[in-house]
C-alpha cells in the first residue's frame, strides 16, 4: 500500500532554532502534499498545501514566512519552521495522495513529527 | 457555519460488542468521506473511504455507512477487541479534485476486556 515517510519523528530544540521536517511518498508520486498541525486532544488542522514545482498555498492565519514549504520533487516536500518559539510546539503531520491513481482516492499520512521548543 | 462533529469524545465498550461511531456534518457537500485510526503519537492510518453515491462499505470487521440526506456517516467495528482501542477520525473530502481533508475531532474508543 501507499506509504508516506516523515522525518524526524521527534525534535527538541532551543527557541530561535529553525527546524526542517521532511515528508516523502515512498512508492507513489504526489504532485500535492498537505501539512497539518495537531494540538493535544484536538483535530488535525490544515496549515498549507504543498504543490510540486510551485508555491505552497497557506491557510488563513498561517504565516508563510515562518513555515517555509518546498516541494522540489514528486516524492518530497519539506516544512521548515523558522526561528521556532515555544508556541510552535506541536505535532506536525503530512499527507499525500497518489497523483496517478485518479480522483476520489484516499490520502495517506506520515507518522508525524513531535516538535518541542524549549 | 460549516461543522463536522463526532458527537462522542470517548466511547467505552465491552470486548466482543459492536462499536458504533457517528460523524455528522453541516454546510458541506463532500465528494467522499474517509475514516482513519490514530494511535497516540502516531499519524492517522487510512481505514475506509466511501463516496457520495455509495450507501455502505465493508472491510473485514469494519463497516461504514454514508447518508447524504441526513449528512451523517456511521462507523461500525463488529466483534471489537482491546487492540481496536484508538482514536477514530472522520474526514470529509470536498469537491474539486486534489483537495485537503476536513477532520472531525475524533472519538477515543476503549474496548474493555
Amino acid at each position: 500500500g501507499a506509504v508516506v515517510s516523515q522525518h524526524p519523528s521527534w525534535v527538541i530544540c532551543k527557541s530561535g532554532t529553525s527546524v526542517k521536517i521532511e515528508c516523502r511518498s515512498l512508492d507513489f508520486q504526489a504532485t500535492t502534499m498537505f501539512w497539518y498541525r495537531q494540538f493535544p486532544k484536538q483535530s488535525l488542522m490544515l496549515m498549507a498545501t504543498s504543490n510540486e514545482g510551485s508555491k505552497a498555498t497557506y491557510e488563513q492565519g498561517v504565516e508563510k514566512d515562518k513555515f517555509l514549504i518546498n516541494h522540489a520533487s514528486l516524492t518530497l516536500s519539506t516544512l521548515t519552521v523558522t526561528s521556532a518559539h515555544p508556541e510552535d510546539s506541536s505535532f506536525y503531520i503530512c499527507s499525500a495522495r497518489d497523483s496517478q491513481a485518479g480522483l476520489n482516492q484516499p490520502q495517506h499520512f506520515g507518522d508525524g513529527t513531535r516538535l518541542s521548543i524549549l | 457555519s460549516q461543522k463536522i462533529e463526532q458527537n462522542s469524545e470517548a466511547l467505552n465498550i465491552q470486548e466482543g460488542k459492536t462499536a458504533t461511531l457517528t460523524c455528522n456534518y453541516t454546510n458541506y457537500s463532500p465528494a467522499y468521506l474517509q475514516w482513519y485510526r490514530q494511535d497516540p503519537g502516531r499519524g492517522p492510518v487510512f481505514l475506509l473511504l466511501i463516496r457520495e453515491n455509495e450507501k455502505e462499505k465493508r472491510k473485514e470487521r469494519l463497516k461504514v455507512t454514508f447518508d447524504t440526506t441526513l449528512k451523517q456517516s456511521l462507523f461500525h467495528i463488529t466483534a471489537s477487541q482491546p487492540a481496536d482501542s484508538a482514536t477514530y477520525l472522520c474526514a470529509l473530502a470536498l469537491r474539486g479534485g486534489n483537495t485537503p481533508l476536513v477532520f472531525g475531532k475524533g472519538t477515543r474508543l476503549s474496548v474493555i476486556a
